[in-house]
């Protein structure tokens, strides 16, 4: 079975800077996908950023880039410039491309909580 | 357009109740998924479904039941109450047409069972 593992509950960063949260997975699959999700206080997650593991290159989306390391099944988000706007918890997440797996569904890690210091 | 609606958005319960969540998808969405979110376990795939039919099915007892309307709404509801089903309970909706689709979520229905 495929899990999601997010190493850093907690993590601060100050305002302007730039962060690097981890998350490592495992899969005996070769084509899947790769999310980032941010949950702010509203409770309400948002996709900030999405990669799909048959592409070399790392997604970005504005501030957000991504670090995909298919064999190390690593994927880590970095948020450059930091703002106040980013605090929140962060959720990797992982799922399957195959239309055959019967065991298709989404895989979130615990998440990461992000604190940005003014 | 309306993005994804959950209520209520929160709830107090006993042991032993039963309780029913609605979620009401973004206008064309056809598949509703549910989570469960804990501080403990982080957050759980509970079930999905697609066009009526439950496509998939997370670890949960079988006191966790779902369904899905012909308008493409959804009902999640628990039976016998435990004092661990106490969560946030998020659910998410998409086209259900492509795995690589973003889920957009609803700010969800917090449960505490006392």
């Amino acid at each position: 079975a495929q899990t999601v593992t997010q190493s850093q509950p907690e993590m601060s960063v100050q305002e302007a800077e730039t962060v690097t949260l981890s998350c490592t997975y495992d899969t005996s699959e070769s084509d899947y996908y790769l999310f980032w999700y941010k949950q702010p206080p509203s409770r309400q997650m948002i996709l900030v950023i999405r990669q799909e593991a048959y592409k070399q290159q790392n997604a970005t989306e504005n501030r957000f880039s991504v670090n995909f390391q298919k064999a190390a099944k690593s994927f880590s988000l970095k948020i450059s410039d930091s703002q106040l706007g980013d605090a929140a918890m962060y959720f990797c997440a992982y799922r399957s491309a195959s239309s055959l797996n019967r065991d298709d569904k989404i895989i979130f890690g615990k998440g990461t909580r992000l604190h940005i210091l003014p | 357009k309306a993005g994804v609606t959950q209520t209520p958005r929160y709830l107090i319960k006993t042991r032993g109740q039963q309780v029913t969540l609605s979620c009401s998808p973004i206008s064309g969405h056809r598949s509703v998924s549910w989570y469960q979110q804990t501080p403990g376990q982080g957050l759980q795939f509970l079930f999905e479904y697609f066009s009526e039919t439950q496509r998939n099915k997370g670890n949960f007892p079988g006191r966790f039941s779902g369904r899905q309307f012909s308008n493409s709404r959804s009902e999640m509801n628990v039976s016998t109450l435990e004092l661990g089903d106490s969560a946030l309970y998020l659910c998410a909706s998409s086209s259900g047409r492509r795995n690589q689709e973003k889920l957009f979520f609803g700010s969800g229905t917090q449960l505490s069972v006392l």
